[in-house]
């Protein structure tokens, strides 16, 4: 597609369910970010994909987040058993990755529109 | 140390005014690249204009410039002729190292353009 694609855009979910969003990036862009967005905050780094490299897992605030990217294309992020305090904006985005490094590489991250979750 | 640092968690401008909004960054890597982004209501990430380390000129897009003082690490966006539309959370974001792939992002500036 022409951009980045998220579902669905708004979630609703009990406390203690899973859920699943999903992330369809911009085709040929080998870079793959999540961020989680709280209301009124700024961005939280989650996880990154590049490519078939392992996925930089750094930034998931515990073991019940998980993520899943087949090659480059679509990404899944997992988050288990939710809580109160799970609920975000979780923004995808993608960029051409490290293909295109170099001084003039821009690699500019073009964010999807988001999927609003609410743990009720 | 914060990576970027934005010290004005809100700001107004008269409708056709410019606005400066700050943006410092820490890193000491030669090569890096420098972003802003405008967050409307609606939520969606927006983004304005990129700034990279070997840059000589300030870049500049449509009514968005980018005040680039590599000496005094700071970015600081340029909005001239406010509209209304302009309102909105706008994000200063850097990616460190020519072959990063992580960035980093302020905590942002809400913009209010008053009428």
């Amino acid at each position: 597609g022409a951009g980045v694609s998220q579902s669905p855009s708004n979630k609703v979910t009990e406390k203690g369910k899973d859920v699943e969003l999903r992330c369809d990036p911009i085709s040929g862009h080998t870079a793959l970010y999540w961020y989680r967005q709280r209301l009124g905050q700024g961005l939280e780094f989650l996880i990154y994909f590049q490519g078939n490299s392992a996925p930089d897992k750094s930034g998931l605030p515990s073991d019940r987040f998980s993520a899943e990217r087949t090659g480059e294309s679509v990404s899944t992020l997992t988050i288990q058993r939710t809580q109160q305090e799970d609920s975000a904006v979780y923004l995808c985005a993608s960029s051409p990755g490290r293909g295109l490094a170099g001084p003039l590489a821009k690699n500019i991250q073009y964010f999807g529109a988001g999927t609003r979750l609410s743990v009720l | 140390a914060q990576k970027i640092t934005q010290t004005q968690p809100g700001m107004f401008v008269q409708e056709k005014e410019a606005v400066t909004l700050d943006c410092t960054y820490d890193t000491s890597d030669p090569s890096y690249g420098l972003f802003w982004y405008k967050q409307p209501s609606s939520g969606e990430m927006i983004f304005l204009i990129y700034q990279g380390s070997y840059d000589q000129q300030n870049a500049t897009e449509g009514r968005y410039s980018l005040n680039f003082q590599k000496a005094r690490k700071s970015a600081n966006l340029v909005i001239s002729a406010s509209q209304l539309g302009d309102s909105a959370m706008y994000f200063c974001a850097m990616r460190e190292g020519e072959l990063g792939n992580q960035f980093y992002f302020g905590t942002g500036t809400s913009l209010t353009v008053i009428p």
